[in-house]
């Protein structure tokens, strides 16, 4: 069976400042694990996904989040927020069997104040 | 061009009514989906479809019905509203049901209130 957990429903940094949303999964098979953004009354869409290839992924938008084997992690990090990040994140993971689905982690809602 | 269209985006009803939300993609993929999100934004996979086969089935209620007329196609049914069914309805599409390919193109989301 495969998780993900984010930690933190609610991040809250000052524009210019360091996000970081943190994730970690859990999967008894190799991970492919994804970063997934929810604008206000949108749908999601990829930022990043980490399909084993480099354990340093850079995505869309200035994010890049790091696969850590050894603490289970895919934490997101931007160096310098925008009040255009605000948004819903989802971290979720997938792989193993052929019919494989992605499960979503329950959300964090990142406000950027001014 | 949208990827991954659904129709309506807003759908308020009475309990009892029966519904349906139409979602089209424009992909060329195998693989499409629909999900749940409540109002905390847990998102909830419902059912997925791959060429036209279900294949994910997730302990949804047997008034939700699935449809898929081609692959570019999964259409939404829903009989006797409850309440409760009241959320945001996402489909979503991806190349295959390998975990490689399986990065997934949401649609807007159809906003279901049930009255």
């Amino acid at each position: 069976a495969q998780s993900v957990t984010q930690l933190g429903s609610h991040v809250s940094v000052s524009e210019g400042a360091l996000v970081l949303l943190r994730c970690n999964y859990s999967s008894s098979v190799p991970p492919y694990l994804f970063w997934y953004v929810q604008y206000p009354n949108q749908g999601l869409q990829l930022l990043l996904k980490y399909t084993s290839a480099a354990t340093l992924v850079k995505g869309i938008n200035g994010f890049e989040a790091e696969f850590k084997k050894s603490e289970t992690s895919f934490h997101l990090t931007k160096p310098s927020a925008h009040m255009s990040d605000a948004a819903e994140y989802f971290c979720a993971v997938s792989g193993g069997s052929s019919a494989s689905k992605i499960i979503f982690g329950s959300g964090t809602r990142l406000s950027i104040r001014p | 061009d949208t990827a991954v269209s659904q129709t309506p985006k807003y759908l308020v009803t009475q309990m009892g009514n029966d519904k349906s939300i139409k979602c089209e993609q424009n992909l060329g993929h195998d693989t499409m989906y629909w999900y749940k999100q409540d109002s905390k934004k847990f998102l909830k996979i419902m059912f997925s479809y791959n060429n036209k086969e279900l294949i994910i089935n997730e302990t949804v209620p047997n008034r939700f019905s699935p449809k898929s007329p081609d692959k570019a196609h999964l259409n939404l049914h829903i009989n006797s509203l409850e309440l409760g069914d009241s959320a945001v309805y996402f489909c979503a599409s991806s190349q295959s049901l390998a975990a490689s390919y399986n990065e997934q193109f949401f649609g807007p989301g159809t906003r279901l209130t049930v009255l």
